[in-house]
This record gives structure tokens, sequence and C-alpha cells, in this order.
């Protein structure tokens, strides 16, 4: 069964940083695409960031040059160092699997990161 | 960026009603592999997201047959044949043709 949990979220305060993780299990980590996703309280998705099997990298132009994806296989781990936070980076953020020749198929259980003094 | 564009924004349905929820782009989704990457997803209430529908028309493992998407170029559908009560939720389009963008997603409740 696939599993992906995340883990890391909380309370910042403008200006800080956090570092997300996500924990895969059940498939070979390594030989998919992962992503992050992001949910706003209330509103809808967005996406963030992806990280292919190959670590090609790309970010949503409003994380650009503050978030950094990373991915470690031998762990089965993702991750997104978030630097320089916001209060519009306030968000329930999800760890997403892309499937193969397809996107987002399986989505963990999301991990909520709040920014505020 | 291309523009997801759903209707409605809210969707009233009786229980064993049909449903449908539309889905519309700024541009054809068809890429240069002639697949078109458009997938529906259900976001019940307090729940992730859950992927239905990929690649406009290919229900995902587990997906009840009462859902079915259908559609081409910059048109897209997502219909329910007869809503249940663990139907409710937000429903979203996404596109994955020209990056990835989502729609603004329809909130469906029982009337």
């Amino acid at each position: 069964e696939v599993q992906l949990v995340e883990s890391g979220g909380g309370l910042v305060q403008p200006g800080g940083s956090l570092r997300l993780s996500c924990a895969a299990s059940g498939f070979t980590f390594s030989s998919y695409t992962m992503n992050w996703i992001r949910q706003a309280p209330g509103k809808g998705l967005e996406w963030v960031s992806t990280i292919s099997s190959r670590s090609n990298i790309y970010y949503a132009d409003s994380v650009k040059g503050r978030f950094t994806i990373s991915r470690d296989n031998a762990e089965n781990s993702l991750y997104l160092q978030m630097n320089s936070l916001r209060a519009e980076d306030t968000a329930v953020y999800y760890c997403v699997r892309d499937a193969v020749g397809s996107h987002f198929d399986y989505w963990g259980q999301g991990t909520l990161v709040a920014v505020s003094s | 960026d291309v523009v997801m564009t759903q209707s409605p924004l809210s969707l009233p349905v009786t229980l064993g009603q049909p449903a449908s929820i539309s889905c519309r782009s700024s541009q054809s989704l068809v890429y240069s592999d002639g697949d078109t990457y458009l997938n529906w997803f259900q976001q019940r209430p307090g729940q992730s997201p859950r992927r239905l529908i990929y690649k406009v028309s290919n229900r995902d493992s587990g997906v009840p047959d009462r859902f079915s998407g259908s559609g081409s170029g910059t048109d897209f559908t997502l219909k329910i044949s007869r809503v249940e009560a663990e139907d409710v939720g937000v429903y979203y389009c996404m596109q994955g043709t020209h990056w990835i963008t989502f729609g603004q997603g329809t909130r469906l409740e029982i009337k």
C-alpha cells in the first residue's frame, strides 16, 4: 500500500524557516517524480514544487528562490526547505506522487504551516 | 499560465440525481505526445484530495463507476450519474499539459 506521511509543519514567524519531510512507503520511491502541493485555509490547490526521479527540479514562481525541494532515495524521503516565509505561505502542504504518465495519483494527509507573528 | 475555469462553483444536488461539473481551459490541453493531461480530484470535508479521473476519462482504481469524465481540447466535464451522500465535497480539475494549474473548485452539497 502506498503511504505518504508528511511532518515538520508548525507555527513560524515571518522571515523564518521550516523544513518539511515526507516519508514514503509501499512503492519504489526512487522511480517516481514527487511533488509538494499546498492549500491555504479555505482555498484551492496550488502546485509548489516537483522533483523528478532524476532530480530535475521545478518551482512555482511564488516560491522560487525561497523554497528548496530535495529527496533522499536511500531514506525514501522527500523534503521541502522553506526559507524567508511569508504570511501567504500559510497552508496545508501535501506530499504527492506522480503516477507513470500522469499526475498526482497518491496524496499524503498534509502538514499545516502557519506563518504569523 | 493556463487558466482553468470551473462551473458552477456551488452545486446543490438531490440524492440519487445526476450532477455535472464543467472545466474550461484557456488553451488546448492536447500535449505533443497526443495525450490530454486533464485530471479530476475529489476532496471530502477534512480529507486530502483524491484523484478520480486522469487523462480526461480514465477512472482511478476504486472509484465508483457513477463517476465519468469526458471532453477534449479546452472543454471538459465530470459527471456523477447518481449522487450519493459520500460524494459531498469539493471537486477540482487540473491540467498537466502546460505545466500545472488547478481549477477553483466546485462545492457539491446535498439539497
